[in-house]
């Protein structure tokens, strides 16, 4: 079965870091293009980043700067490492595989709090 | 970053039909594909339509889509109670290089 599964959110203070992670299977990870979309509470879906099969990485204006995503292909891995946290980053973390020009896999996201 | 628009809400009465519309402009909708997700309360989106008008395995023909020029729409026939839920449009934003979203449409069946 393919699938995503997303770990490490949790609550952190305002200026902390995180490091969120997607375990992968069910499919030959290394070769797709992998997302992280987040959501905040009754709110819409926000693209945060992107990383090609080729490591080639992007990222919204929003984040730039403070996010980090990479990949561990050995591992079938996907990472947002997340510094300078905010009120505004608060949100359910989704990892997204992409397929074609969609997004067809989705995980069951992961929440994220940044509160003191 | 700019998003896509999208009506925040529309109804309809069971086993009528349905358009949600998405509007964008020249560097995402107008020269990139379209793909549209279905969202239901308390779960993670799912893929419904994709490349503008492509329905992935698994998905009904009462859900369609289109695309002319900077607009997409989304349609679905033969409501059912099951369809309530959240609509959201998405594409690539080729100036932006960034994936941009409609704000989300509310699909209530009354």
């Amino acid at each position: 079965e393919v699938q995503l599964v997303e770990s490490g959110g949790g609550l952190v203070q305002p200026g902390g870091s995180l490091r969120l992670s997607c375990a992968a299977s069910g499919f030959t990870f290394g070769t797709y293009d992998m997302h992280w979309v987040r959501q905040a509470t009754g709110k819409g879906l926000e693209w945060v980043s992107a990383i090609g099969s080729a490591g080639d990485t992007y990222y919204a204006g929003s984040v730039k700067g403070r996010f980090t995503i990479s990949r561990e292909n050995a591992k079938n891995s996907l990472y947002l490492q997340m510094n300078s946290l905010r009120a505004e980053d608060t949100a359910v973390y989704y990892c997204v595989r992409v397929w074609g020009n969609a997004f067809d896999i989705w995980g069951q996201g992961t929440m994220v709090t940044v509160s003191s | 970053q700019s998003g896509l628009t999208q009506p925040p809400s529309v109804s309809a009465a069971p086993g009528q039909k349905v358009t949600i519309s998405c509007s964008g402009s020249s560097s995402n909708t107008g020269s990139n594909y379209v793909s549209w997700y279905q969202q239901l309360p308390g779960t993670a989106p799912k893929l419904l339509i994709y490349d503008n008008n492509k329905r992935p395995s698994g998905i009904p023909d009462r859900f369609s889509g289109s695309k002319s020029g900077t607009s997409a729409t989304l349609g679905i026939t033969g409501l059912q109670t099951g369809d309530e839920a959240d609509y959201y449009c998405g594409t690539w934003d080729s100036s932006l290089s960034a994936v941009v979203f409609g704000g989300g449409t509310k699909l209530t069946v009354l």
